[in-house]
């Protein structure tokens, strides 16, 4: 099955810089790669997608990349302001019936001002 | 539009109690149902997903079993609590087959005593 390696798992930068999060994935099937944030006993809420037929995808300030060749994806957060603070998880999953998003493990990031 | 509710919202249960967790969805058909589960400070465990009434595919053996009486519930459950099930548990669907994005519930926060 599908296996989901996500890097680093704590990341604190200063308020403006920016913010790289990174992960690798196993099955050369998946071709559905979701980002979600996760406040403080909240739900993840989904920021950004990607799907295997582009390179990368860019919404204001956050941006994914996706290199299938290697089989990994990064999340790229630009301008980082207090309330990017959060936990970051990665996913990936094919997108055929009987399938379901994997996870890895987040990435805590801290923005401090 | 689509709305998901997970009940209740916070749980304390003694080791050995039974658990009945549900999950419904409104404003769609036939969606794909999924069980995550979150230790604390930890990632996205899957446990279980369907893709239709009575259909349950599970993904990690333990005391836990899932159940989909109807289109848009979702029923998590347990005849004995460990005191390793405490958690936060989280209901997810997603739009059938030909969709991609996943969306999550409000979460049940599990504690077993």
């Amino acid at each position: 099955g599908e296996n989901v390696e996500q890097h680093p798992s704590t990341l604190s930068v200063q308020e403006g810089d920016s913010a790289v999060i990174k992960c690798t994935y196993s099955d050369s099937a998946s071709n559905y790669f979701p980002w979600y944030k996760q406040e403080l006993g909240k739900r993840p809420q989904l920021i950004i997608d990607i799907r295997s037929n582009v390179g990368e995808k860019k919404d204001q300030r956050i941006a994914v990349t996706l290199n299938k060749t290697a089989k990994h994806f990064s999340l790229h957060i630009t301008e980082t302001q207090p309330e990017d603070s959060a936990v970051y998880f990665c996913a990936a999953r094919r997108n055929q019936a009987g399938t379901a998003l994997i996870f890895g493990k987040g990435t805590t990031l801290s923005v401090s001002s | 539009s689509q709305t998901i509710h997970q009940w209740p919202a916070t749980l304390v249960q003694p080791v050995g109690s039974p658990l009945s967790l549900e999950c419904t969805v409104e404003g769609t058909s036939n969606p794909n149902l999924y069980w995550y589960r979150q230790a604390a400070g930890r990632g996205l465990q899957l446990l279980f997903y369907s893709v239709g009434i009575g259909q349950i595919s599970s993904e990690v053996p333990q005391n836990l079993s899932a159940s989909r009486p109807q289109d848009r519930q979702f029923i998590l459950s347990s005849k004995k609590l460990l005191l390793s099930d405490s958690g936060f548990y989280l209901c997810a669907w997603k739009q059938g087959y030909n969709t991609y994005e996943q969306y999550f519930g409000p979460g049940t926060r599990l504690t077993v005593t």
